[in-house]
């Protein structure tokens, strides 16, 4: 089993400011044939199931803001929002498909400073 | 548009068995190429995949769980079901039903809350 592992826990920053969160999977979600990290994002907001965000590790699905960008390759991931807006606060979980069973970060907690 | 309605008791005795049906619509399970899945949230914590089938009843499993849970799908009435045997206090959560790509959770459900608890 892949163990991702989200680093902080809980993140509060200034609005207008950047947000970055961390992910790390135990083995590389790279599929190397392809060239295709297996990663993505989610954010949950209160009462809402999650919502994807990035795919691929650093493609925004459709309607997300420029201001969420993914990045990283292998094993190390990152998510930034820049510009940081209130609507932003949400849990951000970090997904690993590369292979089953599929596995979560344990989420990081985003609020307003 | 693609629902998926999540259904079932709210409320399971422990060592009894959780039983949830997801409702399709806006797409066809025996069309599909996708799987069919559930995901679920303990409250106040993290998320967790338990298992998928697709249209022909093929299983992918969570290994964590895979000796109490039995997924099915009724093509039929464009449904699936969990159930869960054996369950205990450590299985209160939020259930998803998940439309899903050899695990691109691609479509959520707005989740159930079950509760195990005498």
């Amino acid at each position: 089993e892949i163990v991702m592992t989200q680093s902080p826990d809980f993140l509060a920053v200034s609005l207008g400011e950047r947000a970055t969160i961390n992910c790390r999977s135990s083995q590389s979600v790279l599929y190397t044939l392809s060239n295709k990290n297996f990663l993505t994002w989610f954010q949950q907001k209160p009462g809402q199931p999650p919502k994807k965000i990035i795919y691929w590790a650093s493609d925004r699905e459709s309607g997300v803001p420029d201001r969420f960008s993914g990045s990283g390759s292998g094993t190390d991931f990152t998510l930034t929002i820049s510009n940081l807006q209130a609507e932003d606060v949400a849990v951000y979980y970090c997904q690993q498909y590369y292979s089953s069973p599929y596995t979560f970060g344990q989420g990081t907690k985003l609020e307003i400073k | 548009q693609l629902q998926l309605q999540e259904s079932g008791p709210r409320q399971v005795k422990p060592s009894g068995t959780l039983s949830l049906t997801c409702t399709v619509s806006g797409d066809s399970i025996s069309s599909s190429t996708y799987h069919w899945g559930w995901v679920r949230q303990p409250p106040g914590k993290g998320l967790e995949w338990i298992a998928s089938i697709d249209f022909s009843g093929n299983t992918y499993n969570n290994p964590s769980l895979q000796s109490r849970v039995t997924i099915s799908v009724d093509t039929v009435k464009n449904r699936f079901s969990l159930n869960l045997d054996y369950v205990t206090a450590a299985d209160t959560a939020l259930y998803f039903c998940v439309r899903e790509h050899y695990g691109d959770f691609s479509w959520w459900g707005r989740g159930t809350l079950v509760i195990v608890s005498s």
